[in-house]
């Protein structure tokens, strides 16, 4: 199981582009990165996966290098209401991995 | 569809009481798991069922903690006897077939033992 590190907390300000990387180096070849977002006092959410190169959809978008050792979420224009924990997770999609969670990165908007 | 539903959303107990927590996954999801949420020790998987079938159980604390999936619609997650070191928020969550990273998760049950 691929294991990932990702920073423990960030801090940005409204209207500014967040990015939170993840590191994997020793990601698989059948593994996918999936990206999940917990607001406080709620469950997590899964907002974004890919395999690589690039994945983009209304919540945020996900830039994948060609070596697949790291990725980076990024929200655009972030507001106080993107608050929250975010969670980077590693494994084959297809198999019965079972995801570990971790910490995540807290991000913390400012007004 | 109505998502992961959960109860109750809260639930104080004393110590030395039993405590059960319920799950219903999403129709047609086959895979369900149970996490526990603590500041101290953050999100934690506890049990995994596939098809109704305990898969992985090793996130059990101890034996004071059991969970039964009797269909595919039903889950419950049960402690006894309560002690004050299990307050926590309990996530109930569930996944597509074929999708385990996939995950849908349940409002949660905040669970405080006095």
């Amino acid at each position: 199981l691929a294991k990932t590190t990702q920073p423990i907390s960030m801090d940005s300000y409204e209207g500014q582009e967040v990015n939170i990387t993840c590191s994997h180096n020793n990601i698989a070849t059948n593994d996918y990165i999936t990206w999940y977002q917990q607001f406080p006092s709620q469950g997590p959410r899964f907002i974004i996966q890919g395999y690589k190169t690039k994945v983009t959809n209304e919540v945020a978008s996900l830039f994948i290098p060609a070596d697949r050792k790291s990725s980076t979420l990024s929200l655009p224009r972030v507001s106080l209401s993107d608050t929250a924990v975010y969670y980077c997770l590693v494994g084959d999609s297809g198999g019965s991995y079972i995801p570990t969670f971790g910490r995540g990165t807290s991000l913390i908007v400012h007004p | 569809d109505a998502g992961v539903i959960q109860s109750p959303r809260h639930e104080v107990t004393e110590m030395g009481q039993e405590v059960t927590l319920r799950c219903k996954p999403i129709s047609g999801h086959n895979s369900l798991f149970w996490y526990r949420q603590t500041m101290m020790r953050g999100l934690e998987l506890l049990i995994y069922f596939n098809n109704n079938v305990p898969i992985d159980d090793s996130g059990m604390p101890e034996d004071r903690f059991s969970a039964k999936m009797p269909n595919a619609s039903f889950s419950t997650l049960k402690i006894q006897p309560s002690e004050p070191r299990d307050s926590a928020v309990y996530f109930c969550a569930s996944s597509p077939p074929r999708a385990t990273d996939t995950q849908y998760f349940g409002p949660g049950t905040r669970l405080t033992v006095l």
